[in-house]
């Protein structure tokens, strides 16, 4: 009975290089949500995505960052040239459809460490 | 906009029960009442959620009045391993989107 798996589970990079951070939801969910956690703060949504469709990418910054969900394999959370405040770290959750969106479950984040 | 209002941090012992009250003034008529709790360097974990009335689960119970502006998080007979940050979401729908709002969250720390 898998959950929601991310990987890598902790990522280090210098500042200017790429990230990408993957999602695989749990069995027979199609909807990823991506949120972000900076330290002693709560989680704050990113995105949320469909299969081959971003639905709501409102708390993404406008720069450097891109989500995709592919029909194949795991959802990617891409970060361009880091820079130190990207340092944090990144959750995805899973819901099996859009109406039962209420009802998310969480990986165990990618703790990312910008250099 | 939803938003919650629950304690900063609590403190209890072993074996005692545990209540944590969240306020939620604006809460929409499709919102559900959810409750993570998150344990350093993990993901939250879904403890309960509920619309109305009372839940009872394996884990927690949850009451909500008849007004839905507050909601009370129980955990019966508490231990060490309880301490943790629970969380006390109501969703925010916009197109159809529901995303969750985290606020701090309660720190419960458990004593000896």
């Amino acid at each position: 009975n898998a959950g929601v798996m991310q990987n890598p589970r902790h990522l280090v990079r210098r500042r200017g290089q790429e990230a990408r951070l993957r999602c695989s939801p749990m069995k027979g969910h199609s909807h990823v949500y991506w949120y972000r956690q900076l330290p002693e703060e709560g989680l704050k949504f990113m995105v949320y995505l469909q299969k081959e469709n971003i639905i709501d990418e409102s708390g993404m910054p406008k720069e450097r960052f891109s989500a995709e969900f592919p029909k194949e394999g795991p959802s990617i959370l891409r970060i361009q040239q880091v820079v130190r405040g990207d340092s944090a770290a990144y959750f995805c959750a899973s819901s099996p459809s859009r109406d039962r969106g209420h009802e998310q479950y969480f990986g165990p984040g990618t703790r990312l460490t910008v250099t | 906009l939803a938003k919650t209002t629950q304690p900063i941090s609590m403190d209890s012992y072993e074996g005692q029960e545990v209540n944590i009250t969240c306020s939620h003034n604006n809460i929409a008529t499709n919102d559900y009442i959810t409750w993570y709790q998150q344990f350093p360097s993990q993901g939250p974990r879904f403890i309960i959620q509920g619309y109305k009335t009372k839940v009872t689960n394996e884990v927690a119970s949850l009451f909500i009045p008849a007004d839905r502006k507050s909601s009370t998080l129980s955990l019966p007979r508490v231990s060490l391993s309880d301490t943790a940050v629970y969380y006390c979401l109501v969703g925010e729908t916009t197109s159809g989107t529901y995303k969750y709002i985290f606020g701090t969250g309660t720190r419960l720390k458990v004593l000896a």
